[in-house]
């Protein structure tokens, strides 16, 4: 079935160390986005790339890495975890910009709990 | 003031009523406006879409845009247990996407 994969489903971390959370998708979007979802505050952007080669911050980028080395992987690495990072992250990818009705596909998500 | 308000809810209703979502906006350049339906400890699904304002049926959801109000709304008739979930709106202008907060639905049997 075409889709999002992200992995790991869910991981406890211990704050200060690193991780690396990955997404892969296989239905040729050229956008991809990472976004965290937390109770009460909804979804909110972290990083995006409107294709391979690109990336920007969103609204809330600090202590995230991104990159696109490719069309199908957006690895999103938090380099010196913090609790505030506690969340699940939701990787989501869109077809060719510009096209009207369209939306995003989501991938299952990774709950993270950084202690 | 944040561009996209939802009331989270929770909204609870007896199987097989008329159920209304609703959604706000201030960004009268919104011009695409989504639903989106998130069972828990899964991603958000699209369930359906409209082009600014008017109306879409699509089965038993119904999705209603009111630009010179700033006001989406989405129906659910005939509610369903298998429609318990939050639901998100989301609206987008350009490249830009704004979500709601979602609202917590659930349908007792």
């Amino acid at each position: 079935t075409a889709g999002i994969t992200q992995a790991p489903t869910s991981q406890i971390l211990a704050a200060g160390r690193s991780m690396t959370l990955r997404c892969t998708q296989d239905m040729r979007h050229n956008a991809m986005y990472w976004y965290r979802q937390d109770l009460g505050l909804g979804l909110r952007l972290i990083h995006y790339s409107n294709t391979a080669g690109t990336t920007g911050k969103g609204e809330v980028p600090d202590g995230y890495s991104v990159s696109r080395a490719n069309t199908d992987d957006f690895p999103l690495t938090l380099a010196s975890a913090v609790p505030s990072q506690t969340s699940v992250y939701f990787c989501a990818s869109r077809g060719i910009l510009g096209t009207g009705g369209d939306g995003y596909t989501f991938g299952s998500g990774t709950r993270l709990t950084v202690v | 003031q944040k561009e996209v308000e939802q009331d989270p809810g929770p909204l609870s209703v007896p199987e097989g009523a008329i159920v209304s979502l609703n959604c706000t906006y201030s960004n009268s350049a919104f011009q695409y406006f989504m639903w989106y339906r998130q069972y828990s400890r899964k991603g958000p699904e699209l369930l359906m879409y409209t082009y600014s304002s008017g109306n879409k049926e699509d089965g038993r959801f119904t999705a209603q845009v009111d630009k010179s109000s700033k006001y989406i709304s989405l129906f659910i008739r005939d509610s369903q247990p298998s429609d318990s979930a939050t639901y998100l709106c989301a609206m987008r202008t350009g490249n830009q996407f704004y979500f709601g907060t979602g609202t917590s639905l659930t349908v007792i049997p």
